[in-house]
């Protein structure tokens, strides 16, 4: 099992649609939760942090089930401008201060007009 | 102007060469990594270090090397290129401001080795 799974799409929606993805991750001890984006052949953008009482940053809400251990991503009203790949990233704050990231595979979006 | 600076861009190299792959960064940030990153796998820990004199292997650190010249600078060398280092590499920063610290990467360098 991957360490952190992510659908990779596409996900094809019209402008205007809302679309949601979902990421798990298989370290209970994970302690801290992004999501970013990045476009084609492009360096990975911070999008957003996710916290454990979910968070919101304009048309875009994570969600965290530590429970369950996923992490979502909302995105509403969807743009041209969204068609990216968005990835998952989980710290695993393992021991003495060393973080380890670890990546998923990422989600590819395409809104379309 | 980039916070974190990657040079080259592109890069063709053939089997056998070495190669090396600069970074630079204006954030003052002391911990630095690179990473690799191939379709469909992801990207994956090369090196990191959190400060001049910290060096430490990532996940996928063999046939790579690297050297953290100053806070500001880590570059990565290739000591002989394969044909399966192909790939698009990325430096990265981060702040040590603890778990929720968050990476910022440079604008990466494709690698291809023939």
């Amino acid at each position: 099992r991957k360490e952190v799974e992510q659908d990779p799409g596409p996900f094809n929606v019209p402008e205007g649609a809302t679309v949601a993805f979902n990421c798990t991750y298989s370290n209970s001890a994970s302690q801290s939760f992004f999501w970013y984006r990045q476009d084609c052949r492009k360096e990975p953008k911070l999008l957003m942090s996710v916290y454990s009482s979910g968070n919101e940053d304009g048309r875009f809400t994570a969600q965290l089930n530590r429970a369950s251990q996923y992490i979502s991503l909302l995105i509403r009203d969807s743009k041209l401008s969204d068609s990216a790949t968005y990835l998952c990233v989980v710290n695993l704050g393992v021991g003495s201060g060393t973080y380890k990231y670890i990546f998923g595979t990422g989600t590819r979006l395409k809104v379309l007009a | 102007d980039a916070d974190v600076t990657q040079t080259p861009r592109n890069r063709i190299t053939k089997t056998g060469k070495r190669i090396m792959l600069e970074c630079s960064q204006t954030k003052g940030h002391d911990r630095m990594y690179w990473y690799r990153q191939d379709p469909g796998l992801g990207l994956r820990l090369i090196y990191y270090s959190f400060d001049v004199k910290d060096i430490n292997k990532g996940e996928i650190s063999d046939g790579y090397s690297v050297s953290r010249q100053a806070q500001a600078k880590f570059s990565l060398s290739l000591e002989s290129a394969i044909p399966n280092q192909t790939a698009l590499y990325f430096c990265a920063t981060s702040d040590g401001q603890g778990a929720g610290e968050k990476l910022f990467f440079g604008s990466g360098t494709q690698l291809s080795v023939l």
